[in-house]
């Protein structure tokens, strides 16, 4: 079975750009949530979306959206790109909403210069 | 927003010796759970605790979750070089609508052959 899959691996875009960073979640699993994790850290909550709605949302600025699509795969857009948002992007995916227990992806490498 | 301190940082240590890894928190949770990641990948989790006072095994690995559900700890019997990774720990933040996961900043383990 196909685990979690994120496209694509890397990115480097330049400042004020705009970047969209794509998941497929494990077949049958119809939550996604990202996370942003910098370099020695661990990750931080961004988006939770179930049944393509989201549901929660993290302490992140207007910039980052996210949508979910009936396939369940989702979108992470970041707008206006600042140095700081270099970092790499999880998606996790969970069977239904009502769990934590999270299957994550390897990852998109951002890098902003 | 709920916060998990985790111990050492860093560790690194020779093949054979046993360690023991710190999550603590004022918060309770719900549910902890342990994760392990290498670099260029996403997390992998390895065990999720719910009850306080809970012991859970996985092989050399003995995950014990806090009494009051505030704490918990990663001991690993004979660590090997295989063993070497970032290790998180995460809450099970649901105080909103979305399951949300809090992570604990990692213990980088390294173990020398």
């Amino acid at each position: 079975d196909a685990g979690v899959t994120q496209s694509p691996t890397h990115l480097i875009k330049t400042r004020g750009q705009q970047v969209t960073l794509r998941c497929s979640p494990i077949s049958g699993h119809k939550s996604v949530s990202w996370y942003q994790q910098v370099l020695g850290q661990g990750p931080q909550f961004i988006f939770q979306y179930y049944e393509k709605e989201e549901r929660g949302r993290g302490n992140f600025p207007d910039r980052f959206s996210a949508r979910q699509f009936p396939n369940y795969s989702s979108e992470l857009n970041v707008n206006a790109l600042l140095l700081g948002d270099s970092a790499l992007y999880l998606c996790a995916s969970s069977f239904y909403r009502g769990t934590t227990e999270a299957f994550f992806g390897q990852g998109t490498r951002l890098t902003v210069v | 927003t709920q916060l998990l301190e985790q111990s050492p940082q860093f560790l690194s240590i020779q093949e054979g010796e046993n360690l023991t890894v710190y999550c603590n928190s004022s918060s309770v949770f719900s549910s902890l759970q342990w994760y392990r990641q290498e670099p260029g990948e996403g997390p992998v989790l390895l065990v999720t605790v719910v009850t306080g006072g809970e012991v859970k095994k996985l092989k050399r690995l003995t995950f014990q979750f806090g009494d009051a559900r505030k704490d918990s700890s990663l001991h690993i019997t004979a660590a090997q070089p295989g063993d070497t990774g970032l290790y998180l720990c995460a809450g099970d933040d649901s105080s909103g609508s979305a399951r949300q996961l809090t992570f604990g900043s990692g213990t980088q383990l390294t173990v020398l052959p």
